[in-house]
């Protein structure tokens, strides 16, 4: 069964600062895509990153990118020149079968000015 | 991306009533996902609904206390049925889309409370 591990529960990191969130997983299937989500306060999940496992590039999406390793089975978030505004819950997810999604148990970022 | 709209956006319930959730996307799509999520809790999947056919549901979840409709291919209802203050969540309907079709996007969430 897949399952997705977020080992830190909280992050503190100074503003402008890169943040590194960390994520691994475990899965059996050769074919499955990962996933980055932020979550604010109002509760909505805003889609941030996807990276697929045959994607030989690390996938970027303005500030974000995704350091995936495949052999170490992780998928870390990493956020460049962090703002404020970046201050929410961020979950890794993965598929599991067709287009279903299992999340890890998320990280609360904080940023400080 | 794919716009995707939540009808209650919030609601305060009493128990033993029931709930229905309207999700509602701007393009056709084959399969929607409804995800609940607790307070301080990840996210869970509830059920798959696709069009034409009876939802499939997740372990721990069952048809009589989460009813899902799904008519046509923009459009789906999930029912919290019988409610009491467990199920108090933020429930998320979702979506595939984007440039290769793998990415998942969420609508904004309907954030129940029971009395």
């Amino acid at each position: 069964a897949q399952k997705i591990t977020q080992t830190q529960p909280g992050m503190f990191v100074q503003e402008k600062e890169a943040v590194t969130l960390d994520c691994t997983y475990d899965t059996s299937d050769q074919s499955y895509g990962l996933f980055w989500y932020k979550q604010p306060s109002s509760g909505e999940m805003i889609f941030l990153i996807y990276q697929g496992s045959y994607d030989e590039q690390n996938a970027t999406e303005g500030r974000y990118s995704l350091n995936f390793q495949k052999a170490r089975k992780s998928a870390n978030l990493v956020i460049s020149a962090s703002q404020l505004g970046d201050s929410a819950m961020y979950f890794c997810a993965m598929t599991r079968g067709a287009q279903k999604l299992v999340f890890g148990q998320g990280t609360r970022l904080t940023i400080n000015p | 991306s794919a716009v995707i709209s939540q009808k209650p956006s919030r609601d305060i319930c009493q128990r033993g009533t029931s709930l229905t959730i309207q999700c509602q996307v701007d393009s056709q799509v084959t399969m929607m996902f409804w995800y609940r999520q607790q307070p301080g809790q990840s996210l869970t999947l509830i059920a798959t609904a696709n069009q034409g056919s009876e939802a499939t549901y997740e372990s721990g979840f069952v048809i009589d206390k989460f009813p899902i409709s799904r008519p046509n291919l923009t459009f789906s209802t999930l029912t919290v049925s019988n409610m009491s203050p467990e199920d108090s969540s933020i429930y998320l309907c979702s979506v595939f889309g984007g440039r290769s079709y793998n990415e998942q996007f969420f609508g904004p969430g309907t954030r129940l409370t029971v009395l």
